[in-house]
């Protein structure tokens, strides 16, 4: 079955230090990838996507991920966070199914 | 811009209850998706709808019903509401499946009691 992994379900990280949210995907088919961001009690929102192209893609508030197709992952980075980005994050992947499959997300934590 | 609404925000049931969850789009969007999040367990897919007279079950369809009568609106129905259907429900809307954002709302959170 089609699935994605996300296996940190919560990571903290002390401010302005660099972090790096996992995803990673079943499928060798072609795929599109998208993380999204979920602030407290408030819906999701795109972060950044891929469709193709260059593997490396840039996305909203200083945030990046890289397609890496042999290892099928599309893991998130940020060099250097701050308090605003506690935040619950989503990978989400359609694998050409008319439907959009969701890990189960990772939630961050800024230490100041 | 509305967006993507929903309605209401907040809600408690009775078990065996039924109730209808409104969502509405004024960005006329193809696709319109209900997902349930519960903790741990991410956003799950119910139904979807690829357009107005046509939709599909999702992942977990069982106790939900929904209809697509216009471009802008897609209501979920709960038939009889039980405590395990106890969740924040997002409905979410694109320009079509595929490459497209989903554009999501603000969500419902039902209790059922």
């Amino acid at each position: 079955a089609q699935s994605v992994t996300q296996l940190d379900s919560q990571v903290p990280v002390f401010e302005e230090a660099p972090v790096e949210l996992r995803c990673n995907y079943s499928s060798s088919v072609s795929v599109y990838l998208f993380w999204y961001v979920q602030y407290p009690n408030q819906g999701l929102q795109l972060l950044l996507k891929y469709l193709s192209g260059s593997t490396l893609v840039k996305g909203i508030n200083g945030f990046e991920a890289e397609f890496n197709k042999s290892q099928t992952s599309f893991h998130l980075r940020k060099p250097s966070v701050h308090i605003s980005d506690t935040a619950e994050y989503f990978c989400a992947v359609y694998f050409g199914n008319e439907k959009l499959t969701f890990g189960t997300g990772t939630r961050l934590t800024i230490i100041p | 811009n509305a967006g993507v609404t929903q309605t209401p925000k907040f809600q408690v049931l009775k078990t065996g209850q039924s109730m209808t969850l409104q969502c509405a789009q004024d960005m006329n969007h193809e696709y319109m998706s209900w997902y349930r999040q519960d903790p741990g367990m991410g956003l799950r897919l119910i139904h979807y709808s690829v357009g107005a007279g046509i939709t599909d079950q999702g992942e977990v369809p069982n106790g939900y019903n929904v209809s697509r009568s216009t471009t802008e609106d897609f209501p979920l129905r709960l038939l009889s509401a039980a405590p395990s259907q106890t969740s924040v429900y997002f409905c979410a809307s694109s320009y079509r499946q595929g490459g497209t954002e989903a554009f999501f709302g603000q969500g419902t959170r039902l209790t059922v009691v």
